[in-house]
């Protein structure tokens, strides 16, 4: 998990509120990634960010929200809108392209909401 | 487009034996395949990686990876298995043609090592 903080480790929340996830890096890379981890199902792209101020929408980005203004910070909200937020969710990063470079992931953030 | 299965959901062996945790891929152009493990309640750590080169992929913790074009096959092997390699194995791959760099991940492999 090194280089890469998520915080905090558990979430806990009332259905119909906001909640952000944070991530922060250390190892100076450009790109950086929300996922989200669901039993039997892999890993899920939520949204993606190759540089600071700019990011995309993942496979799954409906009733999320992200901000990418710093390199170091890619911190990612779970609205209201999102049907069923219960999951684990994962931020990594990686140097960015062409070089096909592996992901480092930070520890996870277990959401809970009832 | 890229796809990547891992057809074993568990993969059972015993302590000492020789394991194999199986993936498959699909891609248009060429493949970049990638290992990773994940102990529970914790984050994916990076195992090893196929660019070009060598069918053969060394990695970490006596890990490898045979990549085998053919078959269209990307299967992580260690010769002797320990109960602490127990643990959740991701298969992911990206496809070096189509100008996405986003990998593709598989649904995991829970790897049991018995004493």
């Amino acid at each position: 998990d090194g280089g890469i903080t998520q915080s905090p480790k558990y979430l806990f929340r009332k259905e119909g509120q906001n909640v952000t996830l944070s991530c922060e890096q250390n190892l100076n890379h450009d790109a950086m990634y929300w996922y989200r981890q669901d039993p039997g199902q892999g890993l899920r792209l939520i949204y993606y960010s190759q540089i600071v101020n700019d990011f995309q929408k993942g496979d799954i980005a409906e009733g999320y929200s992200v901000s990418r203004e710093k390199k170091e910070s890619f911190p990612l909200t779970v609205t209201s809108a999102q049907k069923n937020p219960t999951a684990f969710y994962l931020c990594a990063s990686s140097d960015r392209d062409p070089v096909p470079y592996e992901q480092y992931f930070g520890p996870g953030t277990r959401l809970t909401v009832t | 487009a890229q796809s990547v299965a891992q057809p074993e959901d568990q993969v059972n062996v015993a302590e000492g034996n020789p394991l194999t945790v199986k993936c498959t891929y699909s891609v248009s152009g060429n493949p970049y395949l990638f290992w990773y493990v994940q102990y529970p309640n914790r984050g994916l750590q990076f195992l090893l990686k196929y660019i070009t080169g060598d069918n053969l992929v060394k990695g970490s913790y006596g890990f490898e990876a045979e990549f085998n074009k053919s078959q269209t096959s990307f299967h992580l092997k260690k010769p002797s298995a320990l109960v602490s390699d127990s643990a959740l194995y991701f298969c992911a791959v990206r496809d070096d043609e189509g100008g996405s760099y986003i990998p593709t991940f598989g649904r995991g492999t829970s790897l049991i090592v018995h004493p």
